[in-house]
């Protein structure tokens, strides 16, 4: 079967850093993606990351170890806008599989 | 353009009504995809088209008929729906198969009543 498992909810403080992990175990693997998506609104691409090592993009920086099927989000300086649900997925076989998402609470 | 158009935006049906959701891409992607999401959940997969042929069904039930018509159009047909059928239903297209991420549209919040 395929899965991919994150933390259900992470609380940090505006200003700071916070990381959010997403381990998988699917077939056909291609790369680790990850999606933000505020209440009432899409999912938005945030990052993929076909090879291992960090790929950074502005605040966020994203990383893979295929090795320990092991991903992860990094939030660098929060803002109160960056309250949102994250979700990582896992490309493969023409389909993404969705985690079941991060809520992340941010406290002023 | 860079974006994936959903319309309407908002539907309201009946369960022996009749409708379609139209999705839309001019970004010259060949892969599309239906997605369906529930409050507080991931979305779903329903249907993949490759190069406007369906590849992927997962086994959704028949009362949701996808269509291609073209490479920038898909339709996703709704006939006897049920409540529980109620959610975000999200159209994304992807550039290649296996590289990058979806682009989204905003997605059709679809009410059965």
């Amino acid at each position: 079967g395929q899965s991919l498992e994150q933390p259900s909810e992470v609380t940090a403080v505006e200003g700071a850093i916070v990381q959010i992990n997403c381990t998988y175990q699917t077939s056909g693997f291609y790369g680790l993606s990850w999606y933000q998506q505020h209440d009432g609104g899409a999912p938005t691409f945030l990052s993929y990351n076909a090879l291992d090592g960090l790929e950074e993009t502005g605040r966020f920086s994203s990383f893979l170890s295929r090795s320990d099927s092991y991903g992860y989000l990094l939030l660098q300086e929060l803002q109160m806008k960056d309250s949102a649900s994250y979700f990582c997925a896992s490309l493969g076989d023409d389909k993404i599989i969705f985690g079941k998402g991060t809520r992340l609470h941010i406290l002023p | 353009d860079t974006e994936v158009t959903q319309t309407p935006k908002h539907l309201v049906m009946g369960m022996t009504n009749k409708k379609s959701l139209k999705c839309e891409q001019h970004m010259g992607h060949r892969a599309m995809y239906w997605y369906k999401q529930k409050a507080k959940k991931p979305p779903e997969l329903m249907f993949v088209y490759s190069y406007e042929k369906l590849s992927i069904n997962e086994s959704v039930p028949s009362r949701f008929s996808p269509e291609c018509p073209n490479s920038s159009l898909l339709n996703l047909h709704l006939h006897a729906l049920q409540p529980e059928d109620s959610a975000l239903y999200l159209c994304a297209s992807r550039p290649e198969l296996t590289r990058y991420g979806y682009t989204f549209g905003s997605g059709t919040r679809l009410t059965v009543v």
